[in-house]
């Protein structure tokens, strides 16, 4: 299995600058998670999608971010206008969640390394 | 405060060491606790995970879970240059939305020759 799939690996873009971020869930996983990463807040999740569903967005900073799922092979993140602060490394990760209230374990990407100038 | 506490380090010991890493929470409703490892510029990884209060064991790494006191540990034993890495830890609550994780902000580890 090739495991989750994220491009680009590294992003370099100036403020102002649309920037989408793209992630292949691994085949057969029905749940899917957009993380950031930085030195000072760690990993915090952005967005939940179950069954290309978002269930929980809350972790979203701003209307500026928006995610999709259009089917269950693929989903974007999109910044528009990316901002210096959305520098961070951005994970994608995907889970097989059966139901129930037990662990899931979550695959994690090699994450898009985003910088803003 | 955050929900999820943990020393973000840097952790040098020399190889062979014990080491110890912790993390605390304010949540009571978290229900499972995980320990994830990330290799520099890699995805975090899970490496072990645990539900109830108590030790759980597997090979050189123990985790262990006091809810009484809201604080969990990750031991490892005979630390080797290869264990060098951020550890991760992360726990979970079923929402109505399904499973979500908290992670701590990791602690850095280096071990060593």
């Amino acid at each position: 299995d090739a495991g989750v799939i994220q491009s680009p690996r590294h992003e370099v873009t100036e403020m102002g600058q649309e920037v989408t971020l793209r992630c292949k869930p691994i085949s057969g996983h029905n749940s899917l998670f957009w993380y950031r990463q930085t030195m000072m807040r760690g990993l915090e999740l952005l967005i939940y999608f179950n069954n290309n569903v978002p269930i929980d967005d809350s972790g979203m900073p701003e209307d500026r971010f928006s995610a999709k799922m259009p089917n269950a092979s693929f989903s974007t993140l999109k910044i528009q206008p990316s901002e210096p602060r959305d520098s961070a490394v951005y994970f994608c990760a995907s889970s097989l969640e059966a139901g129930g209230t037990g662990v899931h374990e979550q695959y994690f990407g090699p994450g898009t390394r985003l910088t803003v100038t | 405060q955050k929900e999820v506490e943990q020393d973000p380090g840097p952790l040098s010991v020399p190889e062979g060491a014990i080491v110890s890493l912790n993390c605390t929470y304010s949540n009571s409703a978290f229900q499972y606790f995980m320990w994830y490892r990330q290799y520099s510029r890699k995805g975090p990884e899970l490496l072990m995970y645990t539900y109830s209060s108590g030790n759980k064991e597997d090979g050189r790494f123990t985790a262990q879970v006091d809810k009484s006191s809201k604080y969990i540990s990750l031991f490892i034993r005979d630390s080797q240059p290869s264990d060098s890495a951020t550890y991760l830890c992360a726990m979970s609550r079923f929402t109505g939305g399904g499973n979500k994780l908290t992670f701590g902000t990791g602690t850095q580890l280096k071990v060593e020759l």
